[in-house]
């Protein structure tokens, strides 16, 4: 199973809003990415964690924040977002962070900010 | 940083024929080459990889190539099919195990 499931799959939201994105999978994965897509674009990365630790964040504002409370789950706390900011967001998973590890999607969440 | 270049940006294509996708990269550190499908609203399938220690690599229709000294890495799809239609990424993979994708190619096959 390469299931890594994704809440909400769409979110509507006003620029003075806090909400967050979920994201889970059950496949013993220690490695968890937060990417984002804009329409017909690539996707981006935004942060990686590695064994439940922030390992990499590229220069993302803090407009956005990732938590990872144990190694299934991980957040993204957003707040304060602008209509720019409105993109797909994709949660990834690999089974450890060394190059070379698979990387399987979330379908993702839709985020409309208003 | 890596930098990945993809072409063509879209690819029509008769069904049955085949469909060929370029990618070059720009990181001689990169030594994992994975290709991802994205259909319309969905999220990026791996339908193929390939390491750096391989030149090429086939499953059923879709076989990859990868030319270490000259960074290019190619994607094949032979006797298409309708739904193979979709956005294609290359990405290459370096340090931190960070994808970084090529620009998609749109390809369209035509029944």
């Amino acid at each position: 199973d390469t299931e890594v499931t994704q809440t909400p799959k769409h979110l509507v939201m006003g620029m003075t809003n806090k909400k967050s994105l979920k994201c889970e999978q059950h496949m013993g994965h220690r490695a968890m990415y937060w990417y984002k897509q804009k329409a017909k674009k690539p996707p981006e990365l935004m942060f990686v964690y590695s064994y439940e630790k922030l390992s990499i964040n590229e220069s993302v504002p803090s407009r956005f924040s990732p938590e990872c409370p144990n190694s299934s789950l991980l957040n993204l706390h957003l707040h304060a977002l602008q209509p720019e900011d409105s993109a797909l967001y994709l949660c990834a998973s690999s089974l450890g962070s060394g190059n070379g590890n698979t990387i399987y999607f979330g379908e993702g969440s839709w985020l409309t900010v208003v | 940083g890596e930098n990945v270049e993809q072409h063509p940006s879209t690819l029509s294509v008769q069904e049955g024929d085949s469909a060929v996708i370029k990618c070059t990269y720009s990181d001689s550190a990169s030594n994992y080459f994975p290709w991802y499908k994205q259909e319309l609203g969905k999220r990026p399938q791996l339908i193929i990889d390939i390491r750096s220690n391989v030149g090429e690599k086939k499953d059923q229709r879709i076989a990859v190539t990868l030319n270490k000294t000259a960074k290019h890495f190619s994607l094949h799809i032979t006797e298409t099919q309708p739904e193979d239609s979709a956005v294609y990424f290359c990405a290459a993979v370096a340090a931190g195990n960070k994808l970084t994708f090529g620009g998609g190619t749109r390809v369209l096959v035509k029944p």
